[in-house]
């Protein structure tokens, strides 16, 4: 079955370490997202990515590194400079059509120990 | 900048009733989609229903419907017969069509619906 894997499901992180969190996807949707999912505060862009080797910064992006070598892999990377990081990450994507909306993946519950 | 407005932070029902969670968006944009997601307990996003703008007809799908009212820019979702299963939090979402086919989607922040048994 077609979907998004995301990995790992939980992940703990000391301060001053770099994590990353993991997406594949089998959809061979060209458009990648990445969201941030807090209390209270809706989802949240971190980056997204339309092709290949291209990606953008969404509307909190500072703490965050991306890359997209593969259609299939759009992995996230919370660096130092993330403040708060301890949050709830949720990877999508869709195929370019407006009307079809996201595919999500199951999320990483990200905390800072 | 498009936002979306979810006024009710927490609902309940009862089972087999009906509850319409509300939504309000704010934009200039005259293309764009509007949608309903679904996240129960597992955190698993689902998409609910979608709407398109240049549609006057509201969608439906089994037992969920909308009422989408451009010129008031409102998107409400009525769940009918509620089920036990519908007990998630619940997104509205916009989703404007943007220059390179990037579809930029706002969320709301959500209501959480609790269907009592």
């Amino acid at each position: 079955d077609g979907g998004i894997t995301q990995s790992p499901k939980y992940l703990f992180r000391k301060e001053g370490q770099n994590v990353t969190l993991s997406c594949e996807q089998n959809l061979n949707h060209d458009a990648m997202y990445w969201y941030r999912q807090d209390p209270g505060q809706g989802l949240r862009l971190i980056y997204y990515s339309q092709i290949v080797n291209d990606f953008q910064k969404g509307d909190i992006a500072e703490g965050y590194s991306v890359s997209r070598e593969k259609k299939e892999s759009f992995p996230l990377t919370v660096t130092s400079a993330q403040k708060n990081p301890t949050a709830f990450y949720l990877c999508a994507s869709n195929q370019g059509a407006p009307n079809y909306g996201y595919t999500f993946g199951s999320g990483t519950r990200l905390t800072v120990v | 900048a498009q936002t979306v407005t979810q006024s009710q932070p927490e609902m309940s029902v009862q089972e087999a009733e009906t509850v319409t969670l509300s939504c309000t968006y704010d934009t200039s944009e005259s293309n764009y989609y509007l949608f309903w997601y679904k996240q129960p307990p597992s955190r698993q996003m689902i998409l609910v229903i979608r709407q398109e703008a240049y549609k006057q007809q509201n969608a439906t799908e089994n037992r969920f419907s909308v009422n989408f009212q451009k010129a008031a820019k409102s998107f409400s979702l009525k769940i009918s017969d509620s089920q036990l299963g519908d007990t998630a939090m619940y997104f509205c979402a916009f989703m404007k069509w943007g220059s390179g086919g990037y579809q930029k989607v706002t969320f709301g922040t959500g209501t959480k619906l609790q269907v009592i048994p």
